[in-house]
């Protein structure tokens, strides 16, 4: 049963355009995470917070960025896509500390740049 | 710095034939060894953790082995069915840092 959601599914947009994913977990945990997938299955890690903090910020250009509310919610705003940015954006979350450290992911959402 | 290392791009079978994947690890930290599935169209799902060298995890069918002297950890499963066909990865948490590490994934396809 899902419990990373992640709106929208699919976005289809033209170079330049500002794009927004959203993710909300319900679930209870504390960290959330953004990893992107792109089209060969190769999974990195973008950003991740820590109750509404950042504590992982790896090298991404400057478009990106990610906004925390809560420990519940974590979005994404590309604020001028390039080609290079069509990939599937998984959400993902965890509890911060747990011995398991298993990640929860969404479905993702597929992005692409025409 | 930290990595995981999956070499196996693809890999096809057929049913009831043995699946071996297998991953090497790099830290300075002390990490925790995962396996993650993911099958067409949604995300990534925990299939097994292993939490102690030389000790065996298994679920649904798969078995997950850990070997601390040579940094490598391997997934296998007997006899693989059509419907294992998904991609696979290996991922490693850093318990320093809680970055999560994941290999680069192996699509199995299993033909019936």
């Amino acid at each position: 049963e899902t419990a990373v959601f992640q709106t929208p599914n699919y976005h289809v947009t033209q170079v330049g355009n500002e794009v927004s994913f959203n993710c909300k977990q319900t679930l209870g945990h504390d960290t959330m995470y953004w990893y992107k997938q792109d089209s060969k299955k190769l999974l990195k890690i973008m950003f991740s917070y820590n109750n509404k903090q950042l504590i992982v910020n790896e090298t991404v250009p400057r478009r990106f960025s990610p906004q925390s509310s809560d420990k519940a919610h974590l979005n994404l705003r590309i604020k001028s896509v390039e080609p290079e940015d069509s990939a599937v954006y998984l959400c993902a979350s965890r509890k911060w500390g747990a011995n398991t450290g298993q990640l929860y992911f969404g479905e993702g959402s597929k992005l692409t740049v025409l | 710095g930290d990595s995981v290392i999956q070499m196996q791009g693809q890999v096809t079978l057929s049913e009831n034939d043995f699946l071996f994947i297998n991953c090497t690890y790099s830290t300075t930290g002390y990490p925790t060894l995962f396996w993650y599935v993911q099958y067409s169209g949604e995300g990534p799902q925990l299939l097994l953790q292993v939490t102690t060298a030389n000790n065996k995890g298994s679920s649904r069918g798969f078995e997950a082995t850990y070997d601390k002297g040579t940094t490598s950890f391997h997934l296998q499963k007997t006899s693989v069915q059509e419907i294992d066909s998904a991609v696979y990865y290996c991922a490693m948490r850093d318990n320093s840092n809680n970055r999560i590490f994941f290999g680069d994934g192996t699509q199995l396809v299993v033909k019936p």
